[in-house]
């Protein structure tokens, strides 16, 4: 079946610094990827959709200075925290569109700012 | 807007008994309705969906959900649960418009020995 390889799959940085996380649709081409945060004991909720070679469309409320997206090709899309600080810490998942089937979801990473 | 609610926060079960998690949603037009599983410090796997046609729908791992029009409603079921069955589920729909999916907040099935 269709797998999205998200890495890492945890990550643990200083405060101030940036962390790029990875998402490659291994076996089908994403055009459209969506990136989730999950607060802890909360549900996901969307920061952006990504389309490949387009700008992303962030979610009110989400910095896009802050959150880098970029989907360079149909198989793979970053998300780089700049700048990250404590209150960043958290469950970030991305999904990758496949038509008429829906969402596959990356296995998450595990950010934690110090 | 397109939402869903899950109004159980947990739901605790023995093994062996059948299991029911509640999902209602609110669409305008036609609903797109999904359900997946998260394992701690994993991502979603989905695990079924309805779209259009029967109302009972079976998914992966024994899983099956009843779309239910008038209610509103679309509970995840299994006839007989598993510990490992344990894990936090959720319902989504999708944006007919934008493909955005919308989750509701979770509920934590525990499968007690």
């Amino acid at each position: 079946g269709a797998v999205v390889s998200q890495h890492p799959s945890w990550v643990i940085c200083k405060s101030g610094t940036s962390v790029k996380i990875e998402c490659r649709s291994l076996d089908f081409q994403a055009t459209t990827m969506f990136w989730y945060r999950q607060f802890p004991k909360q549900s996901l909720m969307l920061m952006a959709t990504s389309n490949e070679g387009s700008k992303a469309t962030y979610e009110q409320g989400v910095e896009k200075d802050k959150f880098l997206i970029n989907h360079a090709s149909l198989t793979l899309s970053t998300l780089t925290v700049t700048s990250a600080h404590p209150e960043d810490s958290s469950f970030y998942i991305c999904g990758g569109l496949r038509e008429l089937y829906g969402y596959t979801f990356g296995s998450g990473t595990r950010l934690t700012v110090v | 807007a397109q939402s869903v609610a899950q109004p159980e926060d947990q739901v605790n079960v023995a093994e062996g008994n059948p299991l029911t998690v509640k999902c209602t949603y609110s669409v305008s037009g036609n609903p797109y309705l999904f359900w997946y599983v998260q394992y701690p410090n994993r991502g979603l796997q989905f695990l079924l969906k309805y779209i259009t046609g029967d109302n009972l729908v079976k998914g992966s791992y024994g899983f099956e959900a009843e779309f239910n029009k008038s209610q509103t409603s679309f509970h995840l079921k299994k006839p007989s649960a598993l510990v490992s069955d344990s894990a936090l589920y959720f319902c989504a729909v999708r944006d007919i418009g934008t493909y955005k999916y919308i989750f509701g907040t979770g509920t934590r099935l525990k499968v007690l020995a």
